[in-house]
């Protein structure tokens, strides 16, 4: 059975810093992973998706990597701002249809 | 351009009322799933469908039942509901896994449904 974890469980950090979210998998063969943003009381926001076939993806001041023999991937923020508080939540597709969600990592971050 | 609208947003139901929960997605969409969120767990898939007139049970099916007779309406369906499915539920929908072009497969989710079972 697949599962997600993701750590730290929560993290705070001041503002202007570079930061990296944390992703594992237990089985490597997946579809593609993904990258979810959710803030209080709303939808997930999807951020980026990486397929198996890819190393990384990039938008913006985000990067995130994917190592699908060690079942890890990486979100990295670069220059963190405050608006970047949220739940970061890391999504892996196994060969089925049934996308498993890790528990999330909560963000803060302090102007 | 909706996406993906959930209603209601909100509900209280007392244990053993029904009650059904509609999902409305307007991208033509292939897949559609069900999900619930509670503190401190990841989102757990209660039932999908890959197509109109389809449906199959995710992690957590039990007291749920779903239609999707539309290919744009996904409905969850709590039979007789318990304290126990207190939760937020959110539907989200894609493309086929089968489409390969840039944007495929990536989840579009709703605001999501707070239910309160009391």
């Amino acid at each position: 059975k697949q599962e997600v974890t993701q750590i730290p469980a929560a993290l705070s950090v001041p503002e202007g810093e570079n930061l990296v979210l944390n992703c594992s998998f237990t089985d490597s063969a997946i579809y593609n992973l993904q990258w979810f943003r959710q803030d209080p009381g709303k939808g997930l926001t999807s951020l980026l998706l990486i397929q198996s076939s890819q190393r990384e993806q990039t938008s913006g001041r985000l990067n995130a990597s994917l190592d699908k023999s060690s079942g890890r991937s990486t979100l990295y923020i670069a220059a963190s701002q405050p608006g970047d508080s949220a739940t970061y939540l890391c999504a892996v597709r196994p060969l089925g249809n049934k996308l498993v969600f890790g528990a999330g990592t909560i963000l803060r971050v302090k102007s | 351009n909706a996406g993906v609208t959930q209603t209601p947003k909100f509900r209280v139901l007392k244990t053993g009322q029904s009650m059904t929960l509609l999902c409305a997605q307007d991208m033509n969409h292939e897949y559609m799933y069900w999900y619930r969120q509670d503190p401190g767990m990841g989102l757990r898939l209660i039932h999908y469908s890959v197509g109109e007139g389809t449906t199959a049970k995710g992690e957590v099916p039990d007291g749920y039942n779903v239609s999707r007779l539309k290919k744009q309406n996904f409905l969850l369906g709590l039979e007789s509901a318990a304290p126990s499915q207190t939760s937020v539920y959110f539907c989200a929908s894609s493309y086929s896994r089968k489409d390969h072009s840039s944007g495929a497969n990536v989840l579009t989710f709703g605001a999501g449904s707070r239910l309160t079972v009391l």
